[in-house]
């Protein structure tokens, strides 16, 4: 079985800031890992993907991860917050590359103060 | 293209209607699920299809039902509705090799009273 854990269903920064968002995942099998965001009132974006190509992965928008087996975690940050980042992100694995029948995390919205 | 689209944007029910949700992808899709999103439990996935003709559960499925006529349309069907299905529904679709990342599409808002 597969799961994920979002640890912080709230995080707080401040423009510039460094934004580290927490993700842990549980899996029986070899896990494909995803970061989506959702801005308000709008479906799921994908951030992005860990395919076992490479361990740190770098997305869209400046965000990277970085993938640890013996941590099980796949921690997103970013190195400085911009307003334009406030919204839920949300941690994802799957058997699959492409994401087919996830297992999403709980997600994390982040605010970022000017 | 218009990606994966979703109609009605908004919906209020009550208890015992029933109602289909509408989900459509222009991407030639093959994989096509259903989720819902309720407050600090993410996004749950409620069926899924591999195909057209092809259709299973997933993680919620008890109250939905589906079916997949064509590639690219994959309703989702409420048959009496009940306050716990009260959700943001989600219609997401995935192709297969180069182009296997799932999108999603914008949501439907569902209040049953």
């Amino acid at each position: 079985a597969q799961s994920v854990t979002q640890l912080g269903s709230h995080v707080s920064v401040s423009e510039g800031a460094l934004v580290l968002l927490r993700c842990n995942y549980s899996s029986s099998v070899p896990p494909y890992l995803f970061w989506y965001v959702q801005y308000p009132n709008q479906g799921l974006q994908l951030l992005l993907k860990y395919t076992s190509a490479a361990t740190l992965v770098k997305g869209i928008n400046g965000f990277e991860a970085e993938f640890k087996k013996s941590e099980t975690s796949f921690h997103l940050t970013k190195p400085s917050a911009h307003m334009s980042d406030a919204a839920e992100y949300f941690c994802a694995v799957s058997k699959n590359t492409g994401g087919f029948k996830t297992i999403f995390g709980a997600g994390t919205r982040l605010f970022v103060k000017a | 293209n218009a990606g994966v689209t979703q109609t009605p944007k908004f919906q209020v029910l009550k208890t015992g209607q029933s109602m289909t949700l509408q989900c459509a992808q222009d991407m030639n899709h093959e994989y096509m699920s259903w989720y819902r999103q309720d407050p600090g439990m993410g996004l749950r996935l409620i069926h899924y299809s591999v195909g057209a003709g092809i259709t299973d559960q997933g993680e919620v499925p008890n109250g939905y039902n589906v079916s997949r006529s064509t590639t690219e349309d994959f309703p989702l069907r409420l048959l009496s509705a009940a306050p716990s299905q009260t959700s943001v529904y989600f219609c997401a679709s995935r192709g297969t090799g180069a182009t296997d990342t799932q999108y999603f599409g914008p949501g439907t808002r569902l209040t049953v009273l």
